[in-house]
């Protein structure tokens, strides 16, 4: 399949800092990627849609400001929390999707990066 | 977004067969089912994918009756290294995850 890589894979960060995250596609070029979130016990959450050269799209209820989202390229998105603080602390993951793997005629598939565990102290 | 339901969790010894079920009675008809597993503390693995009737590949096999209103991903011969969850996320461009189906394998 193919390959997303996140970056980094933990962070720790103290109150009112802010943090960036990477998500790269590796061997395929990505219009969309996706930003998720997930709480420990709980399921993904979107929280926005990454699209190259024009604003991302946020899901209901996820402030734009504080998670900024930036697609520079086919191969590269970055969410920024800004001004982090301890409620902000989850596991972060995006991914990106591909053609690679699915089934003839069929959609293409998201693949995830390893996901970024956010500490925010 | 379609929603899906599965059940919470699962037991199963080594070396079984294992059936997970998933429920989506609103999916879209140009939705896809696709199915991901998810270790603790890393991102989702894409399992298979498919659209109606049975796909199968290297690790699994993917069941869809013709109203497509459920799946059935199958394991076959399950390892200790299958404990994870697994999600059925039903979407077009965008997915939304269930709660997921915790599966432990008993050795």
């Amino acid at each position: 399949g193919a390959v997303v890589s996140q970056h980094p894979s933990r962070v720790i960060c103290k109150s009112g800092t802010s943090v960036k995250i990477e998500c790269r596609s590796l061997d395929f070029q990505a219009t969309t990627m996706f930003w998720y979130r997930q709480f420990p016990k709980q399921s993904l959450m979107l929280m926005a849609t990454s699209n190259e050269g024009s604003k991302a799209t946020y899901e209901q209820g996820v402030e734009k400001d504080k998670f900024l989202i930036n697609h520079a390229s086919l191969t590269l998105s970055t969410l920024t929390v800004t001004s982090a603080h301890p409620e902000d602390s989850s596991f972060y993951i995006c991914s990106a999707r591909s053609a690679i793997g699915s089934v003839a005629g069929g959609k293409n598939i998201q693949y995830f990066g390893a996901g970024t565990r956010l500490s925010v102290l | 977004l379609a929603k899906t339901t599965q059940p919470i969790s699962m037991d199963s010894y080594e070396g079984q067969e294992v059936n997970i079920t998933c429920s989506h009675n609103n999916i879209a008809t140009n939705d896809y089912i696709t199915w991901y597993q998810q270790f603790p503390s890393q991102g989702p693995r894409f399992i298979i994918q498919g659209y109606k009737t049975k796909v199968t590949n290297e690790v699994a096999s993917l069941f869809i009756p013709a109203d497509r209103k459920s799946s059935t991903l199958s394991l076959p011969r399950v390892s200790l290294s299958d404990t994870a969850v697994y999600y059925c996320p039903i979407g077009n461009e965008k997915l939304t995850f269930g709660t997921g189906t915790r599966l432990t394998i008993i050795p």
